[in-house]
C-alpha cells in the first residue's frame, strides 16, 4: 500500500528565506502526489499536484515541487517565505487503483521576523 | 472558499450519543470523501461516495455510517460516540472518482465528545 513520510514535524524559516519541506511517498508504481496547506481553522488548499510528465510542477502562491523517482521524494519549495506562509502542510498520495489519498503527519512551518 | 461546504463547524456532545455531519459538495462535483483529522492519527480517510453510490472504505468504524442524497449531499453519522472521536471532520468533493482527482476540501467540523 502507498504510504507518505513527512521527516519533519516543526520548520521555523525567517521570512524572506528559501524554504523546502521534504516529502517521501512508498509505491510501487507512478504516484499521483500532491501538496495541501492547512492554515489554523480552515480546511485543506491544494497548492500543486504532479501526475505525469515535467518533474518539476508550478503550483499557486509561489510554491513549486520536484518529483525525484530514484529518492522517492516530492519536496516542496518556495525561494522566499512571506509570514503569510505560516500554516500545515501536507503531502499526500495516491494510486490509479483506488480512490482515496494518503496523508502524511504534516509539517508545521513557523515564519519569524 | 472551495465552494465545499459543511453544517455544523462546531458540535459539543456528550459518550454514548450519535450526531450527524452534513456535507454539500462543489457545483457540478459527483464524488465525496470523508476525513478525520486526529492529533494522534493524523488526516484518515473514512468513506468515499460516488453519485450515490459507495466506492471505497477506508478506516471507518462500524458505529460510523454515511450516505450521499439524490442532490449528492452527504452525510455522515456518528454514533455510541468516544472520547476518541473528538476530531476534525473533514469533507471532500471532486467531479470524478478516481485518485488522480483534485478534492476540495470543506472547513471541516469539529467535533468534541464529552
Amino acid at each position: 500500500a502507498q504510504s507518505v513520510t513527512q521527516p519533519d514535524i516543526h520548520i521555523t524559516v525567517s521570512e524572506g528565506a528559501s524554504l523546502e519541506l521534504r516529502c517521501n511517498y512508498s509505491y510501487g508504481a507512478t504516484p499521483y502526489l500532491f501538496w495541501y496547506v492547512q492554515s489554523p481553522g480552515q480546511g485543506l488548499q491544494l497548492l500543486l499536484k504532479y501526475f505525469s510528465g515535467d518533474t518539476l510542477v508550478q503550483g499557486i502562491k509561489g510554491f513549486e515541487a520536484e518529483f525525484k523517482r530514484s529518492q522517492s521524494s516530492f519536496n516542496l519549495r518556495k525561494p522566499s517565505v512571506h509570514w503569510s506562509d505560516a500554516a500545515e502542510y501536507f503531502c499526500a498520495v495516491g494510486s490509479n487503483s483506488g480512490y482515496a489519498l494518503n496523508f502524511g503527519k504534516g509539517t508545521s512551518l513557523l515564519v519569524t521576523p | 472558499d472551495s465552494g465545499v461546504t459543511q453544517t455544523p463547524k462546531h458540535l459539543i456532545t456528550a459518550t454514548g450519543q450519535r450526531v450527524t455531519l452534513r456535507c454539500s459538495p462543489r457545483s457540478g462535483d459527483l464524488s465525496v470523501y470523508w476525513y478525520q483529522q486526529s492529533l494522534d492519527q493524523g488526516l484518515q480517510f473514512l468513506i468515499q461516495y460516488y453519485n450515490g453510490e459507495e466506492r471505497a472504505k477506508g478506516n471507518i468504524l462500524e458505529r460510523f455510517s454515511a450516505q450521499q442524497f439524490p442532490d449528492l449531499h452527504s452525510e455522515l453519522n456518528l454514533s455510541s460516540l468516544e472520547l476518541g472521536d473528538s476530531a476534525l471532520y473533514f469533507c471532500a468533493s471532486s467531479v470524478g472518482q478516481g485518485a488522480s482527482e483534485t478534492q476540495y476540501f470543506g472547513p471541516g467540523t469539529r467535533l468534541l465528545v464529552l
